[in-house]
């Protein structure tokens, strides 16, 4: 069955750097996007970017534009997403989600808790 | 960037009603729209996709209509398990935004 099982909880000073991984099975990883999107506490879903694990190519919302790196590792199926300059608005729960037509997100991972604070 | 509003911001029911979440786009995306569902503590979990086709293993008594501008996310005959929170999500064009999440609570 299809899985995406993301690293742990993370708790960064501000100006730090977060690099989340998210390691994809069941399914053939170098065929669908993946997309993170994150939840700040009490917040709506904000979508950050996306990779084709196939190609590398990235898109990302401009936001994060200079700040946020993905990169995939086929060779173990995952993904990664780096988030540097962290603020304390940058607390939230990252998600990496698969996409199917591109956009779509069937299958999530569990979600990643990052805390930011001095 | 594409601008997703969501209407209402919550809405209280009773389970056997139907109720209607609204989500309008700031310019046309065809039929480009996702609605997921999210229970407290949860993840995310896809309903509709392309605004009206129905993802597998979802039930029935969901449905999605609407086109360019204005999509709608119907729920009839609300069950216990229906209370959480509901997004749109355009796939147009990037960034792929949310809509803010229209909560349904229990009356």
């Amino acid at each position: 069955q299809v899985q995406l099982v993301q690293s742990g909880a993370e708790v960064k000073k501000p100006g730090a750097s977060v690099k989340v991984s998210c390691e994809a099975s069941g399914y053939t990883f170098i065929a669908f996007h993946i997309h993170w999107v994150r939840q700040a506490p009490g917040h709506g879903l904000e979508w950050m970017g996306q990779i084709h694990p196939n190609s590398g190519v990235t898109n990302y919302a401009q936001k994060f534009q200079g700040r946020i790196t993905m990169t995939r590792d086929t060779s173990n199926t995952t993904v990664y997403m780096e988030l540097n300059s962290l603020n304390s608005d940058d607390s939230a729960i990252y998600y990496c989600v698969r996409s199917f037509r591109v956009t779509y997100g069937d299958y999530w991972g569990q979600g990643t808790p990052v805390a930011v604070s001095s | 960037d594409i601008q997703m509003t969501q209407s209402p911001s919550s809405v209280s029911a009773s389970v056997g009603d139907t109720i209607t979440i609204t989500c309008r786009a700031s310019q046309g995306i065809a039929g480009r729209l996702g609605w997921y569902q999210q229970k407290a503590g949860k993840v995310p979990n896809l309903l509709i996709f392309g605004a009206s086709r129905l993802q597998s293993g979802v039930p029935s008594r969901f449905s999605g209509s609407g086109s360019g501008t204005d999509f709608t996310l119907t729920i009839n005959s609300l069950q216990p398990e229906d209370f959480a929170t509901y997004y749109c999500q355009q796939a147009d064009s990037f960034p792929f935004t949310f809509g803010q999440g229209t909560k349904l609570e229990i009356k």
